[in-house]
């Protein structure tokens, strides 16, 4: 079965702290991908990153990172200096063989000024 | 368009009604995708388009629940005799396939339509 795990369903923390959002997930696929996902109070999400299943290479995007990690099923985000524009939903998701998408079910940042 | 656009952006039924939440996806993207986001939770995956067809229904949770795609564009969704448990976001996304079927398409989401059963 393919599932991914949030287990923090909320964070708050003061402005430009850093702060990691656990992700979770399991598959038997040998290829997949995985992805994380903001959404705003607007509620419209916005795609952040995509990787590859074989592709472990950390990445960081300006103030963002994120580390893969096979071993352990992980797929972590962390916002370095966050900013009260950081504040959001953050689904973290796993594309399995075919199309669909499967979400976690977020987790909830407070960035507080 | 520039982006996937869902309308309406909130629907407020009453219970028993049909209702039809349309998607219009990005221009040129040839996959198009439902999900049901019910409060505080993370995304049901519903329905799949590639072009008109629909090779996962998988998700639609019952029969009242359809969906239909013109050729590569509008998609709607269909609700008959809503229920207060389809109370939710419903949010379209729409991607581009490239040739490479294992190459996997970064999904755009709309703002979604809320829709409101009472």
């Amino acid at each position: 079965a393919q599932k991914v795990t949030q287990a923090q369903t909320e964070i708050s923390v003061v402005e430009k702290e850093d702060v990691t959002l656990d992700c979770v997930y399991e598959t038997r696929d040998t290829t997949y991908y995985l992805f994380w996902y903001k959404q705003p109070p607007s509620g419209e999400l916005v795609f952040l990153i995509r990787r590859n299943s074989f592709d472990e290479q950390n990445e960081i995007s300006g103030r963002y990172s994120w580390n893969f990690q096979k071993s352990t099923s992980s797929f972590n985000f962390t916002i370095t200096a966050s900013q009260v524009v950081d504040s959001a939903v953050y689904f973290c998701a796993l594309g399995p063989g075919d199309d669909k998408i499967i979400f976690g079910k977020g987790t909830r940042l407070h960035i507080l000024p | 368009g520039a982006g996937v656009s869902q309308s309406p952006s909130n629907k407020v039924t009453e219970k028993g009604k049909d209702v039809e939440l349309r998607c219009d996806p990005i221009s040129g993207h040839t996959a198009l995708y439902w999900y049901r986001q019910r409060l505080g939770q993370g995304l049901e995956f519903l329905i799949y388009f590639q072009g008109n067809s629909a090779p996962d229904k998988s998700g639609l949770p019952s029969d009242r629940f359809s969906a239909e795609r013109t050729g590569e564009s509008v998609s709607t969704l269909t609700i008959q005799r809503t229920q207060q448990e389809d109370s939710a976001v419903y949010l379209c996304a729409s991607s581009f396939r490239p040739r490479d079927p294992e190459a996997k398409n970064i999904q755009y989401f709309g703002a979604g339509t809320r829709l409101s059963v009472l």
